[in-house]
């Protein structure tokens, strides 16, 4: 079964900096894409970046993210993170790590399936 | 990017009906179209992928359909725990981007 698990999810200061985890198992990690999709309380949902299987990787961002989170991952741990800088209040949200159906993030693509989040709060 | 436009925002259903739920591309998308089901408290769920293709172990009375810009999934013989938010999420191009939601409510 797969399953991913998130973690590092906390109150932070305005400003501060966070890494999350995200632990796969269940899967050939290396074969496929990950994802990171937040959530604002009571919100939609944003897609936060990508990165692709070899790890090597090729990256991918939101523009409301980028140059202040950085995604990577460890294939030797089947493990995906989510570095995030500078944080302001508009990044509090549930962030989930998702599983791409591709390897390179090319179309038909999709996210399946879906850590069950970690809660991120940004306030003084 | 691709503005991702879904209708309507909100629905009210009766256990039985059949619901349907449209999705409209801001451009052609092909048929790169999943939807989702989230509900409340919970992580999403795939429901259908590459605008027709249901997702395993989901239900037959999902179906999802279109190509180019309009797209729609309907929900065949409603049943309690069909009530949820549904979005529909591009991945032609990235920024991949996810509709506004549908709550389907009782």
């Amino acid at each position: 079964e797969v399953q991913l698990l998130e973690s590092g999810g906390t109150l932070v200061q305005p400003g501060g900096s966070l890494r999350l985890s995200c632990a796969a198992s269940g899967f050939t990690f290396s074969s496929f894409a990950m994802a990171w999709v937040r959530q604002a309380p009571g919100k939609g949902l944003e897609w936060v970046s990508t990165i692709s299987g070899d790890g090597g990787g090729t990256t991918y961002y939101a523009d409301s993210v980028k140059g202040h989170f950085t995604v990577s991952r460890d294939n030797s741990k089947n493990t995906l993170y989510l570095q995030m800088n500078s944080l302001t209040a508009e990044d509090t949200a549930v962030y989930y790590c998702a599983k791409e159906a591709s390897f390179y993030n090319t179309p038909p693509d999709w996210f399946d399936p879906w850590g069950q989040g970690t809660l991120v709060t940004v306030s003084s | 990017d691709i503005q991702m436009t879904q209708s309507p925002s909100s629905l009210s259903a009766s256990v039985g009906d059949r619901v349907t739920i449209t999705c409209r591309a801001s451009q052609s998308i092909n048929t790169y179209l999943n939807w989702y089901q989230q509900k409340p408290g919970k992580a999403p769920k795939n429901l259908i992928y590459a605008a027709s293709s249901l997702q395993s172990g989901v239900p037959s009375r999902f179906s999802g359909s279109g190509s180019g810009t309009d797209f729609t999934i309907t929900i065949n013989s409603l049943q309690p725990e069909d009530f949820a938010t549904y979005y529909c999420q591009q991945s032609y191009s990235t920024p991949y981007t996810f509709g506004q939601g549908t709550k389907l409510e009782i």
